[in-house]
């Protein structure tokens, strides 16, 4: 079956700095892949779509500049929180858009200090 | 924009019964895709089970079904035999069609199965 994986799967980093967190799909090539955010007991609201080759399409209310997403190739998609404070701390999940569906990586727990 | 209701926060259901998680959604769109997603303590989404709206068929997954009802935007699951390792917080979610976009979750449903 399609396989999304995600690293770093935690990450706990210091206020201000930056952190950046991949999202590969191992066995197919996905031209779409998302990026979605979950708070502790909360549902997951997508964040951002990620499409090879152009600009990520973010969701009203995510800043763009805060939240760099980049789509290199038809494997890889990252998103890398820039100068994070602890309102971001949050569990960050990635899917990727195949042939047969989205498939959903493990997630990346992180902790801003 | 597109929503989805779940108003269940918590169910519980004795291991082997039967128990219905009901979903609700608004959108102006006439084809979209629903599913259901479960997820565990170690939170990696699981799809359960998905519908195409332009089917009327309800979709069935072994012990999970789903009882479609498009005009009142209804969409709710039903999993027979319950079994322990079906406790999990379950999603209801929402695409537009074409089914290119992300999808829009409900605020989830925590399944307790007693045994």
């Amino acid at each position: 079956g399609a396989v999304v994986s995600q690293h770093p799967s935690w990450v706990i980093c210091k206020s201000g700095t930056s952190v950046k967190i991949e999202c590969r799909s191992l066995d197919f090539q996905a031209t779409t892949m998302f990026w979605y955010r979950q708070f502790p007991k909360q549902s997951l609201m997508l964040m951002a779509t990620s499409n090879e080759g152009s600009k990520a399409t973010y969701e009203q209310g995510v800043e763009k500049d805060k939240f760099l997403i980049n789509h290199a190739s038809l494997t890889l998609s990252t998103l890398t929180v820039t100068s994070a404070h602890p309102e971001d701390s949050s569990f960050y999940i990635c899917s990727a858009l195949g042939v047969t569906g989205e498939y959903f990586g493990p997630g990346t727990r992180l902790l801003v200090l | 924009a597109q929503t989805v209701t779940q108003s269940q926060p918590e169910m519980s259901v004795q291991e082997a019964e039967t128990v219905t998680l009901s979903c609700t959604y608004d959108t102006s769109e006439s084809d979209y895709y629903l599913f259901w997603y479960k997820q565990p303590p170690s939170r990696q989404m699981i799809l359960v089970i998905r519908q195409e709206a332009y089917k009327q068929q309800n979709a069935t997954e072994n012990r999970f079904s789903v009882n479609f009802q498009k005009a009142a935007k209804s969409f709710s699951l039903k999993i027979s035999d319950s079994q322990l390792g079906d406790a999990a917080m379950y999603f209801c979610a929402y695409r537009s069609p074409g089914g290119a976009d992300g999808l829009t979750f409900g605020k989830g449903t925590h399944l307790i199965i007693q045994p």
